[in-house]
């Protein structure tokens, strides 16, 4: 059965505080994602990786960086924690697309707050 | 940009109604997929549904059909015979082609009265 996982449910970070989320799938997946999502603005793409070591941008990656040094592993990382990042994150697989529907999988979600 | 919208921030339905939720999408590429997915209370994004620019037919998945209207670039998700269980955030989803990236709606928040 295809699992992703998230390490944590919810989190409590004080601002300034270094914060890591990490996100694990075992269904040999090319595709990670992560989002983020709040009220009103649904899901909200922040980075994704094609690859080992390989990231890309999404459309609000300022204060996040990402990390990805095993095929089933990806890290979400906020260097700095501020109150304004405080929203519930969503980490995604997906296979390798080509032309076809490729769904993601979804993990159960990380609801970070800070403080 | 690229941009996917649903204009029904809440919706009520009967149990055991049809509803239509409401998502459109504004793009130039021929070659394109539209998912649809459901969030409960819990949280887990659930997939329901794709369909396939190039797809004749509407999708459909038990329960769950797509009326597709290209020209009007609408991919509406109609659920049939609600369920209490139906009571979730619906999002559609749409893709380009060649992307490995979704770009999400800002969803509907369903409710099913018993």
């Amino acid at each position: 059965d295809v699992k992703v996982t998230q390490s944590s449910r919810y989190l409590v970070k004080r601002t300034g505080e270094k914060v890591f989320l990490e996100c694990v799938q075992d269904m040999d997946h090319e595709n990670m994602f992560w989002y983020r999502q709040d009220p009103g603005l649904g899901l909200r793409l922040i980075y994704f990786s094609y690859d080992v070591k390989m990231k890309e941008k999404g459309d609000i990656p300022e204060g996040y960086s990402v990390s990805r040094e095993k095929k089933e592993r990806f890290s979400l990382i906020l260097e700095s924690a501020s109150t304004n990042q405080t929203s519930m994150y969503l980490c995604a697989s997906s296979p390798i697309t080509s032309g076809r529907a490729y769904e993601q999988y979804f993990g159960p979600g990380t609801r970070l707050t800070v403080t | 940009a690229q941009k996917i919208t649903q204009t029904q921030p809440g919706m009520f339905v009967q149990e055991k109604e049809a509803v239509t939720l409401d998502c459109t999408y504004d793009t130039s590429d021929q070659s394109y997929g539209l998912f649809w997915y459901k969030q409960p209370s819990s949280g887990e994004m659930i997939f329901l549904i794709y369909q396939g620019s190039y797809d004749e037919q509407n999708a459909t998945e038990g329960r769950y059909s797509l009326n597709f209207q290209k020209a009007r670039k609408s991919a509406n998700l109609v659920i049939s015979a609600s369920q209490l269980g139906d009571s979730a955030m619906y999002f559609c989803a749409w893709r380009t082609g060649s992307a490995r990236q979704l770009t999400f709606g800002s969803g509907t928040q369903l409710t099913v009265l018993p």
